[in-house]
This record gives structure tokens, C-alpha cells and sequence, in this order.
């Protein structure tokens, strides 16, 4: 069973450019979470998905980023008109029930912003 | 309000001593206590858990301690080795707020 795959690894973008990160959850997991992390700091919550909805968006800047969790595919956060201060690493979890359980992270992709 | 705190922020030990980390957090209604290992380079992995109806929990080399009267669960390595050295983040789940909220990490170095 494979675990949770993220995709790019290193993503590189200019200020202004859009950054496209995706996530592919643990087979029959249907709960996805993302999560950021500055260098030598922790992780802070962004966004919780369930398929096809957004269950708590309370940790996402209310521009410039989205995410979406379609029927089909992986999930995907974007950021769009990147600046230098989203230069960090993503990182995506998956958890096959509700919040209360075990999250298999993904590798995460890490933005560089030029 | 969602209040997680780890100590110390930095330990480091000889190999083969103990290390103990401690999380305190806010919410009398959390039910779910995990501890993460973060190694460099890579993402969080889940190294033991405990839920509200058990005070502890052990899997060889380490265990978990819950308080919850006090509102505190602590992470014991025994016997440490170099490769526990990691970033150590404990995530309880905030029932009243259903979020997992993640303390900012205790960095253990184990020396050989």
C-alpha cells in the first residue's frame, strides 16, 4: 500500500507566478489535510478536506490560496501571485476517519520563491 | 482558547541515557494524543498515541504518559540511539474545536 505520495518534490517560482502543489492520499483515505512549515518551526494547519468539500479552511489566507480535494484525483493546494514569504514546505496528511486519528503524511514539497 | 506548549525546546543526551518531552495543552475535551517524529528532510511520522481512557502506553524503547488532569502527556525514549535524533511533535486533538493543533517541536540530538 502506497503511502502518501506529494508532488513536486522542489518546486521553484518566481514572485508573482502561480505554484501548484499535489497530494495523493492513502488508498481509501478520504480525510486530507495540509499543513505548512517555515525552516526550524513547527507545523501550522491550513486547510481539512474531505472529498469534494472543505470541512475547515481556518488556517489559509483568505487570498491568493485555494485548495480543492475533487472526486477524482488528488488533491490540490494553489497559490497564486506567489511572494517570497510563501517560501516554505508543504506538506500533505491523510487519515482514513476524522481528526481524532493517526495522519500519514506525504513527503512534502518544498516552494522556493525567487 | 488552543494552547500547545512543549518542553524542553532542545534536549540532548548521551546515547543510551533516557529523554523525556512534555506537551501541555488547553482542552479538558481532548481524546487523542500522538507524538510525531520529524527526521530531516522528511515528513511526520506517527510513533505512538494514546487515547483519554488509558494513563499509559508503551511500544519497546518508548512509551507515552497521559495526565489528564492536569492537562499534560509526555513522550520517555529509553536507551537512546543517534537515529531517535529528530524533531519530536506531540498533536493532541481538540475535541471542543475538532482541530489537531501541533505543538512547535522539541529537537533531540542523542549523542554516540
Amino acid at each position: 500500500n502506497a503511502g502518501v505520495m506529494q508532488n513536486p518534490r522542489h518546486l521553484v517560482r518566481r514572485r508573482g507566478q502561480e505554484a501548484r502543489l499535489r497530494c495523493s492520499p492513502m488508498k481509501g483515505h478520504s480525510h486530507v489535510y495540509w499543513y505548512r512549515q517555515l525552516p526550524e518551526e513547527g507545523l501550522k494547519f491550513m486547510v481539512y478536506l474531505q472529498k469534494e468539500n472543505i470541512i475547515d479552511e481556518s488556517g489559509m489566507p483568505k487570498e491568493r490560496f485555494s485548495a480543492e480535494f475533487p472526486k477524482e484525483g488528488p488533491s490540490i493546494l494553489r497559490i497564486q501571485q506567489v511572494v517570497r514569504g510563501d517560501s516554505a514546505a508543504y506538506f500533505c496528511a491523510s487519515s482514513p476517519r476524522a481528526r481524532e486519528d493517526e495522519q500519514f503524511f506525504g513527503p512534502g514539497t518544498r516552494l522556493t520563491v525567487l | 482558547g488552543e494552547n500547545v506548549e512543549q518542553h524542553p525546546s532542545t534536549l540532548s543526551v548521551q546515547e543510551g541515557d533516557s529523554a523525556v518531552i512534555k506537551c501541555t495543552y488547553s482542552d479538558s475535551a481532548s481524546n487523542y494524543f500522538p507524538w510525531y517524529k520529524q527526521e530531516l528532510g522528511k515528513g511526520p511520522q506517527l510513533i505512538i498515541d494514546i487515547r483519554s481512557n488509558v494513563g499509559e502506553k508503551k511500544d519497546q524503547r518508548i512509551a507515552v504518559t497521559l495526565n489528564k488532569t492536569a492537562k499534560h502527556f509526555s513522550l520517555h525514549i529509553t536507551e537512546t540511539q543517534p537515529e531517535d535524533s529528530a524533531v519530536y511533535f506531540c498533536a493532541p486533538h481538540y475535541t471542543s474545536y475538532d482541530k489537531v493543533i501541533f505543538g512547535p517541536g522539541t529537537s533531540l540530538s542523542v549523542i554516540p
